[in-house]
């Protein structure tokens, strides 16, 4: 079946190491977003591509970036994450142009 | 900036009554999306309404578009305890030419046996 696949499922990460969450597609959809949803919380866009076009939300802390080598992969790093970085964070695929979104089972980090 | 505000934020029912979540937004919706999320885990889709007067349903669970495309309700009838979660609503700014999602910040549900 078509799907995103977000790996790992749980990231533990110490203080201040860099640590990298990832998203694949099989829907070969245009555009891949990276939300961050904190407990009891709606989900967050921080950034999302639109084919190789990046484009970063104004209020996502420079600590975050993302990549994405080819139509299928997407990666968020976290370059040094802090307590408040704890969270669930989600990948979501789309066409662009209200066709819907495709969300992965998610990626629930802790800062230790 | 679209926001979405949901009501109530929390509910318990008895298994087998009816229930409503409402999704209202601040400016026209040019999509709205249903997801439903169990604690921990990623949204799974429920429904996408783009047209006012947009009714659809699926299984036991219909969500309405109203006339002017600002308010949205997800009706649940005779609830069962698979359907307790999270319910969040979405709305697709891809009209005012981005193309994401903003959600409300969702709805708990608690289904008691």
């Amino acid at each position: 079946d078509a799907m995103v696949i977000q790996n790992p499922r749980y990231q533990v990460t110490q203080f201040g190491k860099p640590v990298t969450l990832s998203c694949s597609q099989t829907l070969n959809h245009n555009v891949m977003y990276w939300y961050q949803q904190k407990s009891s919380q709606a989900p967050k866009l921080l950034f999302h591509y639109y084919d190789k076009d990046f484009n970063n939300e104004a209020d996502t802390p420079d600590n975050f970036q993302s990549r994405r080598p080819n139509t299928s992969f997407c990666f968020l790093d976290i370059r040094s994450p802090g307590l408040g970085d704890a969270a669930m964070y989600l990948c979501a695929t789309g066409r662009g142009g209200g066709y819907g979104y495709t969300f992965g089972s998610g990626t629930r980090l802790t800062v230790v | 900036s679209q926001e979405l505000e949901q009501s109530p934020q929390s509910l318990i029912v008895q298994e087998g009554k009816n229930l409503t979540i409402n999704c209202t937004s601040s400016k026209t919706l040019y999509g709205l999306y249903w997801y439903k999320q169990k604690y921990g885990e990623g949204l799974i889709f429920l429904m996408m309404l783009q047209k006012g007067g947009e009714e659809k349903s699926h299984e036991k669970i219909t969500a309405k578009l109203d006339e002017k495309k600002q308010q949205s309700s997800l009706h649940i009838t005779a609830s069962q305890p698979s359907h307790a979660g999270i319910y969040l609503c979405g709305a697709d700014t891809s009209g005012a030419g981005s193309y994401q999602l903003t959600f409300g910040k969702g709805t708990k549900l608690s289904v008691i046996p």
